[in-house]
């Protein structure tokens, strides 16, 4: 079935380094692909998402592109902050045979930005 | 801005207690999501709906758990009898469900726990 897989945590990284956090899926069809973001103490956060191969999204500095050679969805961000440190989740939707729109998550990367 | 209610935020219980969970889910959204998380587990998918009608409740204890939509604005996840295993963080989300549009929005969460 499909699935999710990312890099385990945690990251640690100092204010202003350069993150990444590696996501690649294996799915029948072409998915769409997502990042969440989950604050301490709170629901996940839909981050940025990409509906087709070669697709990048991007919002508050992240980004992450679509690839479909690789089946990688990696999470890029040029200059962290202290107050992106939270737990990242990588999802893919189940297409399935009847697109129910229910998502597969990855187990999720913690990150810590040290000032 | 739309988002997904839930209460009561916090729960604390006892063994063998009925424990009664409701989300609102954003107005026009036809997907309903129930999660549990927990740190050992990390995030599982309990059950889901669509149009009110529950597509999938696999992921759920069927002994103890039930999950309903009395109507379009309230989903209710019951446990009955409550164990301490059950204590965790319960989300709900909600969404459009298709194609292009299969983002999942995610209330803040109930903390259940059970002594």
């Amino acid at each position: 079935g499909d699935s999710v897989t990312q890099m385990e945590g945690p990251v640690t990284l100092s204010e202003e380094a350069f993150l990444t956090i590696n996501c690649t899926y294996t799915a029948t069809g072409y998915p769409s692909l997502f990042w969440y973001v989950q604050y301490p103490g709170e629901g996940l956060q839909l981050l940025l998402k990409a509906t087709k191969a070669d697709d990048k999204g991007s919002n508050k500095g992240f980004e992450a592109t679509y690839r479909k050679e690789t089946t990688s969805f990696h999470l890029e961000k040029g200059s962290v902050q202290v107050s992106d440190s939270a737990v990242y989740f990588c999802a893919l939707s189940d297409l399935g045979s009847s697109n129910t729109g229910k998502l597969i998550f990855g187990q999720g990367t913690t990150l810590q930005v040290k000032p | 801005d739309a988002r997904v209610t839930q209460t009561p935020r916090h729960k604390v219980t006892e063994m063998g207690q009925e424990v009664t969970m409701r989300c609102q889910p954003i107005l026009g959204h036809n997907t309903v999501f129930w999660y549990r998380q927990t740190m050992m587990q990390g995030l599982e998918l309990l059950a889901y709906f669509r149009n009110r009608a529950p597509l999938d409740d696999s992921g759920m204890p069927k002994d103890r758990f039930s999950a309903e939509m009395p109507d379009a604005t309230l989903a209710t996840l019951k446990i009955q009898p409550s164990e301490p295993r059950d204590s965790a963080v319960y989300f709900c989300a909600s969404g459009l469900g298709y194609r292009g549009q299969d983002e999942q929005y995610f209330g803040p969460g109930t903390r259940l726990t059970v002594t």
